[in-house]
């Protein structure tokens, strides 16, 4: 069956714009969660939502980021006036239920210039 | 959640067993161990997870000590596929927040 769908893939924006990135889940998941993985800082935690609520924002690193999910299904995190050290590879993943078996997409790679 | 140390990296002949360890000396009693593996510029995959008792799956065995303190990742048969970071994480059941170490990177080699 599908995986874990993200778009796009790779996206290059300049400093001070807004950048959208998209997340499809496995269908029936209940559970979603964005990561992000820069090259100093590993794989870090940003957030998780089960169903359309999230409560679990604790990875969020600024009110520049924000992120929403709709219907229980597609996820959209974003990032407002992006800077330089936004710049990492921003990884979906969901679950059945909340759980630690986790199925992770692929990953949108952005460059902020 | 518990904190692991795994060594930064391990070297495998393919074709041999690879046995990746974990300490996890404060894990608590209801954490589980998860393993999860990246391969380069792919998402992380899950691997398999306990909490006492050995399991085993179609991709690996996943051996707990009796005080749990510590765990050892078996990939029975290494292929050069199986080069990849591997993570060590503990968790608590229906736990939401997959905390990634540094993990050790696995070269197999012919």
């Amino acid at each position: 069956g599908a995986g874990v769908s993200q778009s796009p893939s790779n996206k290059v924006t300049e400093k001070g714009k807004d950048v959208e990135l998209r997340c499809d889940p496995i269908s029936g998941h209940t559970a979603l969660y964005w990561y992000r993985q820069s090259l100093g800082q590993g794989l870090e935690f940003l957030i998780y939502f089960q169903g359309n609520s999230a409560p679990d924002k604790s990875g969020l690193p600024s009110d520049r980021f924000s992120a929403e999910r709709t219907g229980g299904s597609v996820s959209t995190l974003t990032i407002q006036r992006t800077q330089q050290e936004d710049s990492a590879v921003y990884l979906c993943a969901s679950s059945l239920i909340q759980s630690g078996e986790q199925f992770f997409g692929p990953g949108t790679r952005l460059t902020v210039l | 959640d518990a904190k692991t140390t795994q060594p930064p990296s391990m070297d495998c002949a393919e074709g041999r067993a690879a046995n990746l360890p974990c300490n996890h000396s404060t894990i608590s009693g209801n954490e589980y161990v998860y393993w999860y593996r990246q391969i380069h510029s792919q998402g992380p995959q899950y691997i398999i997870h306990g909490l006492k008792n050995n399991e085993t799956n179609e991709m690996a065995s996943l051996i707990i000590t009796e005080d749990r303190k510590s765990s050892t990742l078996i990939l029975p048969h290494a292929t050069l596929r199986d080069t990849a970071v591997y993570y060590c994480i503990v968790l608590m059941e229906y736990g939401n927040k997959l905390v990634f170490g540094a993990g050790t990177i696995l070269r197999v080699k012919s």
